[in-house]
């Protein structure tokens, strides 16, 4: 079975803080791993795939399958990355962790 | 992202009410799928399908059923609705294979009363 699991439920830093959440998965297979982002009021929307290493808004994640982890970090918080942030897993269908509340305070 | 939409955008039903939420799209996509988000839970998957005659019950099926009516639509209903399922409900698609996108809809606020 796959599980992905994200520790924090809420999140605060400061303006121009690094910030990372954490996301730790389980699946007997290779992982596909995604971000998706909810800001307030709007959908969900990707923000960035493993297999594409590319930086989204400054944020990066990391593959480490020996820890079975997808942080995700990005160095310099701003106000507009305050959002819900889900981490998921993909093989049949795409499993979602229970998300991380990001506040950045000014 | 108006490519997937949901009506109704909020309803408020009763206990033992029947009631359907209905999901369109026009991204031509062959999947799509339910959630359910719940604070603390976050997206839990109800049903998806892979095409018209392809229906699969996902993490969280009881009390729900499904109808894909065409490639572009796909239909949740609460045969008898109850107050634990008041949730914020999610439409999605994705084109096929596991590394694509999936795209949302806007949600659907539902509350059993």
């Amino acid at each position: 079975a796959q599980r992905v699991t994200q520790p924090e439920k809420l999140l605060s830093v400061f303006k121009g803080a690094p910030v990372e959440l954490k996301c730790n998965y389980s699946y007997s297979g290779s992982p596909e791993l995604f971000w998706y982002v909810q800001y307030s009021r709007q959908r969900l929307q990707l923000l960035l795939r493993h297999i594409s290493r590319e930086s989204i808004k400054g944020f990066t994640a990391d593959l480490n399958k020996g820890e079975t982890s997808f942080h995700l970090k990005k160095p310099f918080a701003q106000e507009e990355d305050s959002a819900m942030y889900y981490c998921a897993l993909t093989a049949r269908q795409l499993t979602f962790g229970s998300g991380t509340q990001l506040t950045v305070l000014p | 992202d108006a490519d997937v939409t949901q009506t109704p955008r909020n309803r408020i039903t009763k206990t033992g009410k029947r009631i359907m939420l209905e999901c369109s799209q026009t991204k031509g996509h062959d999947r799509m799928y339910w959630y359910r988000q719940d604070p603390g839970l976050g997206l839990r998957l109800i049903y998806y399908s892979f095409d018209v005659k392809d229906i699969n019950k996902g993490e969280i099926s009881d009390g729900y059923s499904v109808s894909r009516q065409a490639q572009a639509k796909f239909s949740l209903s609460l045969e008898s609705a109850i107050p634990n399922q008041t949730a914020l409900y999610f439409c999605a698609t994705r084109a096929g294979g596991p590394l694509y996108e999936q795209y949302f809809g806007p949600g659907t606020r539902l509350t059993v009363t």
